[in-house]
């Protein structure tokens, strides 16, 4: 079983309104958790970290929250433009085992006009 | 500025036939380097990890095989490729000793096995 899971896995939504994307995990012991956007057919591209002790973490429209305690985690995506069109990975660090990034199957976005 | 350049972009080979992969980093020095493979609609998988020359570390068992050897370079390769080898290939770094550094992607490889 994935222990990082994304919700939803797709949706659409139109130019200039927001969205909310989430992320729960089971790893553990809990280092960090990390939003990177992909483009399609691209590398993924680091939007944001948090720790255990951060809660919120903003990139332009980008806003990261953290739940350590519920294991839960969102990106908010504020005023969409079309170039946020892309897939959203959830990527948790468990802090034991060194290079095993845990990784969700991403949520698909598109903004249309 | 680090960089991280990964080739060949699109690559279509038939079944059996051999596979390198290759993955070069600028502007750092021992970095940790990875190998990735994206199926549709999954989460990234780890197939081979380095800390260091010659110190290769594979999570799945498999006709694949990794090498490092320079610091900065990486090499994904199969003597034998099967349908199942098809997928999205990625390499990445982190600053070595960082397990919470961040993680840079190169661009990506979309290998097709025919």
């Amino acid at each position: 079983k994935n222990q990082v899971e994304q919700s939803p896995q797709s949706l659409i939504i139109l130019e200039g309104k927001n969205c909310t994307l989430q992320c729960n995990y089971t790893v553990s012991p809990f280092s960090n958790l990390r939003w990177y956007k992909q483009d399609t057919g691209r590398g993924p591209v680091s939007l944001t970290i948090m720790t255990f002790s951060e809660n919120t973490k903003s990139n332009g429209r980008y806003t990261a929250t953290l739940d350590a305690d519920t294991k839960q985690s969102s990106l908010h995506i504020t005023a969409s433009q079309l170039s946020d069109s892309a897939s959203y990975i959830c990527v948790v660090s468990a802090g034991d085992s060194w290079g095993k990034l845990q990784f969700g199957a991403g949520t698909q976005v598109v903004v249309t006009p | 500025s680090q960089t991280i350049h990964q080739w060949p972009a699109t690559l279509v080979q038939p079944v059996g036939s051999p596979l390198s992969l290759e993955c070069t980093v600028e502007g750092t020095s021992n970095p940790n380097l990875y190998w990735y493979r994206q199926a549709a609609g999954r989460g990234l998988q780890l197939l081979f990890y380095s800390v260091g020359i010659g110190q290769i570390s594979s999570e799945v068992p498999q006709n694949l095989s990794a090498s490092r050897p320079q610091d900065r370079q990486f090499i994904l390769s199969s003597k034998k490729l099967l349908l199942s080898d098809s997928g999205f290939y990625l390499c990445a770094w982190e600053e070595g000793q960082a397990n919470t550094g961040e993680l840079f992607f190169g661009e990506g490889s979309r290998l097709t096995v025919l």
